[in-house]
């Protein structure tokens, strides 16, 4: 069946502009996490959504940074006020309700800000 | 310092190759652990998953854990060109967590032909 997808592949900004990155995660699965990637840094946790509500955004590095969920499928990433260091690849990962260790990802969105 | 330690090489190995990719952590909440591959501009794809201590076997991959060491292996046996990649370990608390993951920093592993 149809992985994660997310849109746009690549996105370059200038800096001080607003980007929404998109997630369609697998069909059926209920919990939803983004994670950014970033030289230096790694792979690290942003938010996590179970349905509609974000239990946990401990991982949003600003108030520049939000995200939603509606139908309990599609997720947006909004970076506002984009800044040089928020350039980073932006990865969506998805899983099963009772199974939300394995954890499926997508390509990811490369955001370059100017 | 990091929770999750991981060298990030590169490693450069001959094909056939035995290759040992390995990651610490210092967080005892931990309790699934997780080798994912990703290769270059795309995502991660998941490799092995583990709960708790002990090995677990799939095809050439052998992956061990240690949680009394907080110490994690990864095995590739009969290495080749293809497994040239990245190799990122991850670690989740469960639930209680959201089961966010926390990863290595990634090694980088050539498989030389």
């Amino acid at each position: 069946g149809a992985g994660v997808s997310q849109s746009p592949s690549n996105k370059v900004t200038e800096k001080g502009k607003d980007v929404e990155l998109r997630c369609d995660p697998i069909s059926g699965h209920t919990a939803l996490y983004w994670y950014r990637q970033s030289l230096g840094q790694g792979l690290e946790f942003l938010i996590y959504f179970q349905g509609n509500s974000a239990p946990d955004k401990s991982g949003l590095p600003s108030d520049r940074f939000s995200a939603e969920r509606t139908g309990g499928s599609v997720s947006t990433l909004t970076i506002q006020r984009t800044q040089q260091e928020d350039s980073a690849v932006y990865l969506c990962a998805s899983s099963r309700w009772g199974d939300q260790e394995t954890q499926y990802f997508g390509p990811g969105t490369r955001l370059l800000v100017l | 310092q990091k929770e999750v330690e991981q060298d990030p090489g590169p490693l450069s190995v001959p094909e056939g190759a035995i290759v040992s990719l390995n990651c610490t952590y210092s967080n005892s909440a931990f309790q699934y652990f997780m080798w994912y591959r990703q290769y270059s501009r795309k995502g991660p794809e998941l490799l092995m998953y583990t709960y708790s201590s002990g090995n677990k076997e799939d095809g050439r991959f052998t992956a061990q854990v240690d949680k009394s060491s907080k110490y994690i292996s990864l095995f590739i046996r009969d290495s080749q060109p293809s497994d040239s990649a990245t190799y990122l370990c991850a670690m989740s608390a469960g639930v209680t967590s959201g089961s966010r993951l926390t990863f290595g920093e990634g090694t980088q592993l050539t498989v030389n032909p």
